[in-house]
């Protein structure tokens, strides 16, 4: 089954510290992951996507993630926290179409982490 | 420029009750989704239209819920007899398709519409 996994609820993390927020995934293929951060009452904004090449990706607001296929990881980082970062974080990554030629842009979603950050 | 719309941003209405939910999508994005996200919960995909027609609905829960894009713009979502359990925020977004194995662009979502079934 195709899945995104984020295995921690929340992270804290003391402001000038960098920050990991954790993301695995089950896909067939070539995986195309996406970050987003929601911020209260707000829509989800994109942060940073990976969809091949290095695997190194920088993003918005200084967030960069790295992908590592053997260990089917997507890892959110920071360098140094700031504590306007404070907000739920969602890893996703786009489905595979069931069907060979079968045509789907759907993301998959993990249940999200809440990222505080204290002053 | 203008991002994804959404109205009502806030809709409450009585068990069995039909609800109509819009999403204006940035304008020039051919793709758009439909999404529902519980409390908790990230959002889950509902369906998704490439211009006029819905390429993707395998994830409509039944047949209550139905989409529409007509003119290849503006959608919307229509739930019949809502139930309690339809209480969510439901999110919109677009994105722009170029086609091709290697290319896929990110989408933009709007606010949403919290729907409150009583």
């Amino acid at each position: 089954a195709q899945s995104v996994a984020q295995p921690e609820d929340q992270v804290n993390v003391a402001e000038g510290n960098p920050l990991t927020v954790k993301c695995t995934y089950s896909v067939s293929g070539n995986p195309y992951l996406f970050w987003y951060v929601q911020y209260p009452n707000r829509g989800l904004q994109f942060l940073l996507k990976y969809i091949t090449g290095d695997n190194l990706v920088k993003g918005s607001y200084g967030f960069e993630a790295e992908f590592n296929k053997s260990q089917t990881s997507f890892h959110l980082k920071k360098p140094s926290a700031l504590v306007s970062d404070s907000a739920l974080y969602f890893c996703a990554v786009r489905a595979t179409p069931m069907n060979y030629g079968g045509a789907t842009n759907k993301l998959i979603f993990g249940t999200g982490t809440l990222l505080a950050v204290q002053p | 420029g203008a991002g994804v719309s959404q109205t009502p941003s806030n809709k409450v209405t009585e068990k069995g009750k039909y609800v109509e939910l819009r999403c204006d999508p940035i304008s020039g994005h051919t793709a758009l989704y439909w999404y529902r996200q519980s409390l908790g919960q990230g959002p889950e995909f509902l369906i998704y239209f490439q211009g006029t027609g819905a390429a993707d609905d395998s994830g409509l829960p039944n047949d209550r819920f139905f989409a529409v894009r007509p003119e290849g713009s503006v959608s919307t979502l229509k739930i019949q007899r809502t139930e309690r359990g339809d209480s969510a925020v439901y999110l919109c977004a677009s994105s722009l398709y170029r086609g091709g194995p290697s290319s896929y662009n990110e989408q933009f979502f709007g606010p949403g519409t919290r729907l409150t079934v009583l």
